[in-house]
């Protein structure tokens, strides 16, 4: 069965403070997808990154940046010079990778707040 | 192209009554998933479908059901409606391209409230 865990509830932050989100994960599958999702308080879901479990490679994307660890079923995620428009609930996800049961499985979420 | 898109935003129901839910996907995408999403429980997957089969099931009682159309549009319907149903039901629309999995884009959601 797979599991991942977001251990932060919620965090709180002051505008340009840098902020680590976590995420540990369980899987038996060799090949797996990690995401993670934005949640605004419009409530949709927004997409923010895939990451394939045979590419280690850390990724940045502008202010984004995730560090996955397979040594350690982490996947990381870091907001560098946080901005209030971050404050959204952030959700780490994980799925199969094959056709068919692609199913995610999704964290409790962290809400981040970051404050003027 | 527009996006993923759910009717209606927002429902009010009574305990016992039923619901549909519709989903478009974006134009193209061929597989719709859908979840529910409640304070208590989180995120969980309620099924997925493709091709107007359904490919995938959560692990949700019979009331949850759902179809796919030859146009890609989705249904799902609750049957029986209790209080713990009252959630934010998520679509998910997904291109399917290959054997491996692609992105998967999220609509906005019906708020569903069971009185």
């Amino acid at each position: 069965a797979q599991k991942v865990t977001q251990a932060q509830t919620e965090i709180s932050v002051v505008e340009k403070e840098d902020v680590t989100l976590d995420c540990v994960y369980e899987t038996r599958d060799t090949t797996y997808y990690l995401f993670w999702y934005k949640q605004p308080p419009s409530g949709e879901l927004v997409f923010l990154i895939r990451r394939n479990s045979f590419d280690e490679q850390n990724e940045i994307s502008g202010r984004y940046s995730w560090n996955f660890q397979k040594s350690t079923s982490s996947f990381n995620f870091t907001i560098t010079a946080s901005q209030v428009v971050d404050s959204a609930v952030y959700f780490c996800a994980l799925s199969e990778a094959y056709t068919g049961r692609r199913a995610l499985t999704f964290g409790s979420g962290t809400r981040l707040q970051v404050q003027p | 192209k527009a996006g993923v898109t759910q009717t209606p935003r927002y429902l009010i129901k009574t305990r016992g009554q039923q619901v549909t839910l519709s989903c478009s996907p974006i134009s193209g995408h061929r597989s719709v998933s859908w979840y529910q999403q409640t304070p208590g429980q989180g995120l969980q997957f309620l099924f997925e479908y493709f091709s107007e089969t359904q490919r995938n099931k959560g692990n949700f009682p019979g009331r949850f059901s759902g179809r796919q159309f030859s146009n890609s549009r989705s249904e799902m319907n609750v049957s029986t409606l209790e209080l713990g149903d009252s959630a934010l039901y998520l679509c998910v629309s997904s291109l399917e391209q290959g054997a491996r999995t692609d992105t998967q884009y999220f609509g906005p959601g019906t708020r569903l409230t069971v009185l």
